[in-house]
């Protein structure tokens, strides 16, 4: 199993740019998660789902959107990218326990 | 989930035991512990976990209190790859539909 792979690792973009983070997962692992993480700090949660077509907000999710059209793929959206969004970002699954994480997808917004 | 209070940071000496401790006064009967750790700009790793009997897998051991109002995460032979911020979590298994909230966790450093 590859686990859960993010893509990409590193992206700058400008100020009001999109782009779609994304994250898939070969477990077959029914809740997916994504976290940001900014510098020094814990992580925060972005939207969450716990099945394929069903997402919710987690405690930080204005900015982003998420979709989750199969069990495989929870892809993040940022529509207009602003300077707040400059963080690390990640991907997590889990079926029952524990939570198994990517290894992340460095975002600059400058 | 329970709160839970670790120190904030921990020296270790290379090829010494590593010894985390955690507080989980108000855990409930069902809750679980569950150990992370996150080395250095990767994403957190699951390390282990435990009800109410001390576990031991291939990377640590996890030392519950008869009362269950603490824990010790040991690492028996640290490493320099063991530096890493540790976090010390108390929820049900498998939690539901919420997710893990991670505290500030405990800065491991390992010394040469």
């Amino acid at each position: 199993n590859a686990g859960v792979t993010q893509t990409p690792k590193f992206r700058i973009l400008k100020i009001g740019q999109s782009m779609t983070l994304q994250c898939t997962q070969d477990m077959n692992h029914n809740y997916m998660y994504w976290y940001r993480q900014d510098p020094g700090m814990g992580l925060k949660l972005i939207y969450y789902s716990v099945g394929a077509g069903i997402t919710d907000k987690g405690e930080v999710p204005n900015g982003y959107n998420v979709s989750r059209s199969t069990t495989e793929d929870f892809p993040l959206r940022l529509e207009l990218a602003a300077p707040s969004q400059t963080s690390v970002y990640f991907c997590a699954s889990r079926l029952d326990s524990p939570l198994h994480f990517g290894n992340g997808t460095r975002l600059t917004v400058t | 989930d329970a709160k839970t209070t670790q120190p904030p940071s921990m020296d270790c000496a290379e090829g010494r035991a590593a010894n985390l401790p955690c507080n989980h006064s108000t855990i409930s009967g069902n809750e679980y512990v569950y150990w992370y750790r996150q080395i250095h700009s990767q994403g957190p790793q699951y390390i282990i976990h435990g009800l109410k009997n001390n576990e031991t897998n291939e990377m640590a051991s996890l030392i519950i209190t008869e009362d269950r109002k603490s824990s010790t995460l040991i690492l028996p032979h640290a490493t320099l790859r063991d530096t890493a911020v540790y976090y010390c979590i108390v929820r049900v298994y498998g939690g539901g539909r919420r997710a893990l909230t991670f505290g500030s966790g405990t800065r491991l450093q390992v010394q040469p």
